[in-house]
C-alpha cells in the first residue's frame, strides 16, 4: 500500500514564527503536492514538485515556500506564519504518468 | 482556468438507501479526468472513483457509480445501499489530461454526507 505520512497531526504556532511541515512518501512517486483545505473552499493547491529540486507554484503560493531535496520528502515552509494561514494542510503524491493522487493524513495548523 | 462546483454542502441519508451528490465543472478542454475523493472524519482522503472524459461509459466501483454528462459538464456520484462507513466529506475533482500541466487537481468545495442508522 502507498503510504504518505506528515510530520504532525496538530500544530500550534505564534504569529511570525517560521513553520515547517514535512511530508514523506514511500512509493517512489515523482510528483508531490501541498494543498490547504478550508471549509467550503475544498482543497487548493499551494505548490507542487515533479522532481527533486523542482517546484512549481499552485493557485495560492503567497506566504509559502517549499523544498524537495530528496525524492521521498517534500517540505512546506511558512516563512512568517500569520493567522490567515490557520488551516488543514494536506500532502499528496503520484506517479508522473499517474492520475491518482495519494494523500497524507493532514496537519491541522493553528496560528495564534 | 477550470472550476468545480458542488452545490450541496451537506446531505443525509438513511442506512441502506441511495444518495446522489452533484458536481458541475467548467472547462474548455476536451481531454481530462474527473474524480470523487472521500475524506472520512479524522482519516485520510482516498479515491472513490475515476472517470476519463473520452470514455462514454459511466464508471462504477461496487456501490459507487457516476453519471457523467460531458455536454452538460456534470459528474454526479451515486452511493447505493448506503452504509455507516460512507459518512464522510466527498470532493469532486478535475484534472487536465495534458501531462505538461503536472497532474494538478482542481477540487470542488465538498459535500458532507451523513449516513443515519
Amino acid at each position: 500500500d502507498v503510504k504518505v505520512t506528515q510530520s504532525s497531526r496538530y500544530l500550534v504556532k505564534r504569529t511570525g514564527e517560521k513553520v515547517f511541515l514535512e511530508c514523506v512518501q514511500d512509493m517512489d512517486h515523482e510528483n508531490m503536492f501541498w494543498y490547504r483545505q478550508d471549509p467550503g473552499l475544498g482543497l487548493r493547491l499551494i505548490y507542487f514538485s515533479y522532481d527533486v529540486k523542482m517546484k512549481e507554484k499552485g493557485d495560492i503560493p503567497e506566504g509559502y515556500s517549499v523544498s524537495r531535496e530528496k525524492k521521498e520528502r517534500f517540505s512546506l515552509i511558512l516563512e512568517s506564519a500569520s493567522t490567515n494561514q490557520t488551516s488543514m494542510y494536506l500532502c499528496a503524491s503520484s506517479f508522473v504518468r499517474g492520475e491518482t493522487q495519494y494523500f497524507g493524513p493532514g496537519t491541522r495548523l493553528l496560528v495564534l | 482556468a477550470q472550476t468545480v462546483t458542488q452545490s450541496q454542502p451537506e446531505m443525509s441519508v438513511q442506512e441502506a438507501e441511495t444518495v446522489t451528490l452533484s458536481c458541475t465543472y467548467d472547462t474548455s478542454e476536451s481531454n481530462y479526468y474527473l474524480f470523487w475523493y472521500k475524506q472520512p472524519p479524522s482519516r485520510q482522503m482516498i479515491l472513490v472513483i475515476r472517470q476519463e472524459a473520452y470514455k462514454q461509459q459511466n464508471a462504477t466501483e461496487n456501490r459507487f457509480s457516476v453519471n457523467f454528462q460531458k455536454a452538460a459538464k456534470s459528474f454526479s456520484l451515486k452511493i447505493s445501499d448506503s452504509q455507516l462507513g460512507d459518512t464522510a466529506m466527498y470532493f469532486c475533482a478535475f484534472m487536465w489530461a495534458f501531462k505538461a500541466a503536472g497532474n494538478k487537481l482542481t477540487f470542488g468545495g465538498g459535500t458532507r454526507v451523513l449516513v443515519k442508522p
